[in-house]
């Protein structure tokens, strides 16, 4: 059964530093991995997807990279700012469309 | 587009209760699924449709839920009776089958 997890839980980081949020998952059989945003009370945004044949991909300031064969995925985030405040998801697709999603890393971005 | 719409956003009833959560995709989307998010187990996928077809519904806990898909524009899911437990924040997503997109959420609280 796959399992993702998520390090750190949470992270209080000042405002200005460059980050990185990791994602692991145990079945390296996946089809995509999706990294999103969720703010308090609020749905999930989707932040970058990678492809099982990609290595990274990139928006803005934010950074993904895949390494499906350690079963590890990274987001970078960089020049944090106080809006980059909320919590990370990383998803994996397994076959056909069913998705397993990763805690979270709760993030502070401190002014 | 105005994104993917769930109804209510809020939904307090009693123990016993049909609840029943509505969800509109974004047009042209022709995945779409149902989620729970608790603090305890996290976000969950309970089913998911492809062109109106539910494909998987390993997710869905327990013969009290339902779902169904009666156009590409509109699904809904249905606990029948609920109980305390059910209590969580239940989201929709929708797709093409790459990105999700996810709504906003019902917050459904089971007293």
């Amino acid at each position: 059964k796959q399992e993702v997890t998520q390090i750190p839980a949470a992270l209080s980081v000042p405002e200005g530093e460059n980050l990185v949020l990791n994602c692991s998952f145990t079945d390296s059989a996946i089809y995509n991995l999706q990294w999103f945003r969720q703010d308090p009370g609020k749905g999930l945004t989707s932040l970058l997807l990678i492809q099982s044949s990609q290595r990274e991909q990139t928006s803005g300031r934010l950074n993904a990279s895949l390494d499906k064969s350690s079963g590890r995925s990274t987001l970078y985030i960089a020049a944090s700012q106080p809006g980059d405040s909320a919590t990370y998801l990383c998803a994996v697709r397994l076959q056909g469309q069913n998705f397993v999603f990763g805690p979270g890393t709760r993030l502070s971005v401190l002014p | 587009d105005a994104g993917v719409i769930q109804s209510p956003r809020h939904e307090v009833t009693e123990m016993g209760q049909e609840v029943t959560l509505r969800c509109k995709p974004i047009s042209g989307h022709d995945y779409l699924f149902w989620y729970r998010q608790t603090m305890m187990r996290g976000l969950e996928l309970l089913i998911y449709f492809n062109n109106n077809v539910p494909i998987d519904d390993s997710g869905m806990p327990e013969d009290r839920f339902s779902a169904k898909m009666p156009n590409a524009s509109f699904s809904t899911l249905k606990i029948q009776p609920s109980e305390p437990r059910d209590s969580a924040v239940y989201f929709c997503a929708s797709s093409l089958g790459q990105e999700q997109f996810f709504g906003p959420g019902t917050r459904l609280t089971v007293l």
